[in-house]
């Protein structure tokens, strides 16, 4: 089974700070990671993923995730929040193996708030 | 351009009465999948379809169905037997590389009176 817990539901900073988004996961097969964004009243959009290799995955708009299995996790973050970043996200794990059903699973979201 | 379209955007309707949710694709992917949006409660799966003719029900399927009769077409009804239909409805496929991400529509909103 797997499944993915989001700390902090809502997570405010001031504009120029450093955004940290926390996803931890737990599967019982290397899984592949996702960080998806959500502004309000529209569809989720792919930040970034991770699958294998490289730790440290660059996406869209300036953020970034690093996987780190001993933790079991995989942050979102980004060197200066600006007022257009301000939108929900979601982590998502699904296993990484054949057989998969390839249902994605989702933490419950956390609201990011940009003050200015 | 290609992308999943969702209509309507907004809806209301009457306790009791039976809707039906579009979702149209044009990114010739097989897999669907339809979710169920709360505060809070992050994304629920309700039904998937992985090929055409065929579908599973998904984590909360009770009082949705579903029909997949074509490849870019994947509509879902939610029923009366629906307790609380009243939610943010997302549609979305799956793309063709092997790490299965989703690609999402822009939602539907359904408000029950």
């Amino acid at each position: 089974a797997q499944s993915v817990t989001q700390l902090g539901s809502h997570v405010s900073v001031s504009e120029g700070a450093l955004v940290l988004l926390r996803c931890n996961y737990s599967s019982s097969v290397p899984p592949y990671l996702f960080w998806y964004v959500q502004y309000p009243n529209q569809g989720l959009q792919l930040l970034l993923k991770y699958t294998t290799g490289a730790t440290l995955v660059k996406g869209i708009n300036g953020f970034e995730a690093e996987f780190k299995k001993s933790e079991t996790s995989f942050h979102l973050t980004k060197p200066s929040a600006h007022m257009s970043d301000a939108a929900e996200y979601f982590c998502a794990v699904r296993p990484n193996s054949r057989g998969s059903n390839y249902k994605l699973t989702f933490g419950k979201g956390t609201l990011l708030t940009v003050n200015p | 351009d290609g992308g999943i379209t969702q209509s309507p955007k907004y809806l209301f309707r009457k306790e009791g009465q039976n809707v039906t949710l579009s979702c149209e694709q044009n990114l010739n992917h097989d897999a669907m999948y339809w979710y169920r949006q709360d505060p809070g409660q992050g994304l629920r799966l309700i039904y998937y379809s992985q090929i055409v003719n065929d579908f599973q029900k998904g984590d909360i399927a009770e009082g949705y169905s579903v029909s997949r009769e074509k490849k870019e077409s994947f509509p879902l009804t939610v029923t009366s037997a629906q307790k609380n239909p009243t939610a943010f409805y997302l549609c979305a496929s799956k793309g063709t590389s092997a790490t299965g991400e989703l690609f999402f529509g822009e939602g539907s909103r359904l408000t029950v009176l």
